[in-house]
C-alpha cells in the first residue's frame, strides 16, 4: 500500500519569504516516482517535477527546489522568495516505477499556500 | 508539457439527468487516461483507469453503472455521470499519459453542480 502525507494543511507567508512544503511517503516498492503538482484556484493541476527513487540529487529550477531524502522517505519542496502568484494548493504524489504497472498516482492531501503581499 | 483539454469546465444539471465530460489529449496519443474526483479542500481520489479500446478499471467503491467511462480513441475519453444526484456535485479531473513510462498530464477539471 502507498501513502503520501502532507502534514501542513495551510501555510501563509509574506511575499519574498522562503517557504518549505513537507511531503513524507510510504511505499513497499523499491522503485518509484515522486511528483509535485500545483493547483491554482482555477483548478487545473500543473506538473512541477518528477523524481525517481534512484536519484537522490536535489534539484533546483528557478525559485523552486526539491530535497529528496530516501532515508527519511521525504520529498520536500522549497519556494525561495515567494510571490503572490505562488498561492495555490500543492500536492505531493507517488507512483510505482516498474514498467507494466498501472502507474497510478497516490496523492497527498495537499497544502494550501497563501502568499500575502 | 503535453496538453490535455477537458470540457466543459463548469456544468450545472438537474437531478436525474446525465452529464458527459470529455477529456482530450491534444498533442499526443493517450494509451491510458485516469479520472479523479476532488471534493472541496480535499485531495484527488482516483475513480477509474481506462485504456484505449478496453473497459475501464474502477476503484473500489465507485459505481461503474453510475460513472460510465468510454475511451474509444487514443485522444478522447469521456465520463458520463448518469442519473445525477446532488451528492455527485464535485470537481472531476482527468489525466492522460502516452505510455506507462511517461508522466500523466492533467486536464483543467470540470466543476459539476447537480441541483
Amino acid at each position: 500500500a502507498q501513502k503520501v502525507t502532507q502534514a501542513q494543511t495551510e501555510i501563509s507567508v509574506v511575499e519574498k519569504e522562503d517557504v518549505t512544503l513537507d511531503c513524507v511517503y510510504e511505499t513497499r516498492d523499491t522503485t518509484y516516482y515522486l511528483f509535485w503538482y500545483k493547483q491554482p484556484p482555477s483548478g487545473e493541476l500543473v506538473f512541477l517535477i518528477r523524481r525517481n527513487s534512484f536519484d537522490e540529487q536535489n534539484e533546483i529550477s528557478g525559485r523552486y527546489s526539491w530535497n529528496f531524502q530516501k532515508s527519511t522517505s521525504s520529498f520536500n519542496f522549497t519556494i525561495t522568495a515567494s510571490q503572490v502568484v505562488d498561492s495555490a494548493v500543492y500536492f505531493c504524489a507517488l507512483s510505482p516505477l516498474s514498467s507494466g504497472s498501472a502507474r497510478q498516482l497516490t496523492f497527498g492531501s495537499g497544502t494550501q499556500l497563501t502568499v500575502l503581499p | 508539457g503535453a496538453v490535455v483539454s477537458q470540457h466543459p469546465s463548469r456544468v450545472i444539471c438537474k437531478s436525474g439527468t446525465s452529464v458527459k465530460i470529455e477529456c482530450r489529449s491534444l498533442d499526443f496519443q493517450a494509451t491510458t487516461m485516469f479520472w479523479y474526483r476532488q471534493f472541496p479542500k480535499q485531495s484527488l481520489m482516483l475513480m477509474a483507469t481506462s485504456n484505449e479500446g478496453s473497459k475501464a478499471t474502477y476503484e473500489q467503491g465507485v459505481e461503474k453503472d453510475k460513472f460510465l467511462i468510454n475511451h474509444a480513441s487514443l485522444t478522447l475519453s469521456t465520463l458520463t455521470v448518469t442519473s445525477a444526484h446532488p451528492e455527485d456535485s464535485s470537481f472531476y479531473i482527468c489525466s492522460a499519459r502516452e505510455t506507462p513510462n511517461t508522466e500523466a498530464f492533467f486536464g483543467q477539471g470540470t466543476r459539476l453542480t447537480v441541483v
